[in-house]
């Protein structure tokens, strides 16, 4: 079964560095996803992205986020400068289609911020 | 409001007993509520899904209980087996911007004893 995939599984990294999470979506999938889930509270979403554009963002989703498809499979989501409060596992997902019962989760990233 | 409102925290039954988990919206515009099943640190994996147009659902074990009128949707685990012991969000899916966003609940931790 064709998998969302994501790397690394665990990042761990100072505050005020720049991280970029990986996500390799579903080959012909269209729609592309981050959510995050700080430790025991539930998912969130993040921003979505289609046709090489974000297509909305939420409010977590500040000048110190951005997301690109710098290729053909991979979909990234930099944090500039990371905060304390980053620490979260974020997920990637994607969709073929524009509802969401396409959607298919990552496994995540741990991002521990130290 | 795009809240989804999740009950009760934490679940404990027994092996073979009914799980029973309740979500409530506000939001008349969410037109999709799928329910999620996450093992410790895996992604969320779709468990099963409705459409408001529908009262029921059912797969296997699992079923749906739509009610449009109250606003309410609650997932039942027939016959719950330790396997089952995960935790449960509910969602609901918005159109938003070009794409579709996932509304999470703050999931419900079910245990299943043997």
């Amino acid at each position: 079964e064709p998998e969302v995939t994501q790397t690394p599984s665990h990042q761990v990294t100072q505050m005020g560095q720049e991280v970029i999470l990986r996500c390799v979506p579903i080959s012909n999938h269209l729609y592309f996803y981050w959510y995050r889930q700080i430790l025991g509270q539930k998912v969130e979403f993040l921003v979505s992205f289609y046709n090489n554009e974000i297509s909305e963002k939420s409010e977590i989703f500040d000048d110190q986020f951005s997301v690109e498809r710098p290729d053909g499979s991979n979909f990234t989501l930099k944090i500039r400068s990371t905060k304390l409060e980053d620490s979260a596992m974020y997920f990637c997902a994607s969709s073929p289609l524009r509802g969401a019962h396409g959607y298919t989760f990552g496994s995540g990233t741990r991002l521990t911020v130290v | 409001q795009q809240q989804v409102k999740q009950s009760p925290q934490s679940l404990i039954v027994q092996k073979g007993g009914i799980s029973i988990i309740n979500c409530a919206y506000e939001n008349t515009a969410f037109d999709y509520f799928p329910w999620y099943q996450q093992f410790p640190g895996k992604g969320p994996a779709l468990l099963i899904a409705i459409r408001p147009d529908v009262s029921e659902k059912k797969e296997g074990r699992f079923t749906i209980s739509f009610n449009k009128s109250a606003k309410q949707f609650s997932l039942h685990i027939m016959d719950s087996q330790p396997g089952d012991s995960a935790t449960y969000f509910c969602a609901a899916s918005i159109p938003q911007g070009g794409s579709e966003k996932l509304v999470f609940g703050k999931g419900t931790k079910l245990t299943v004893n043997p």
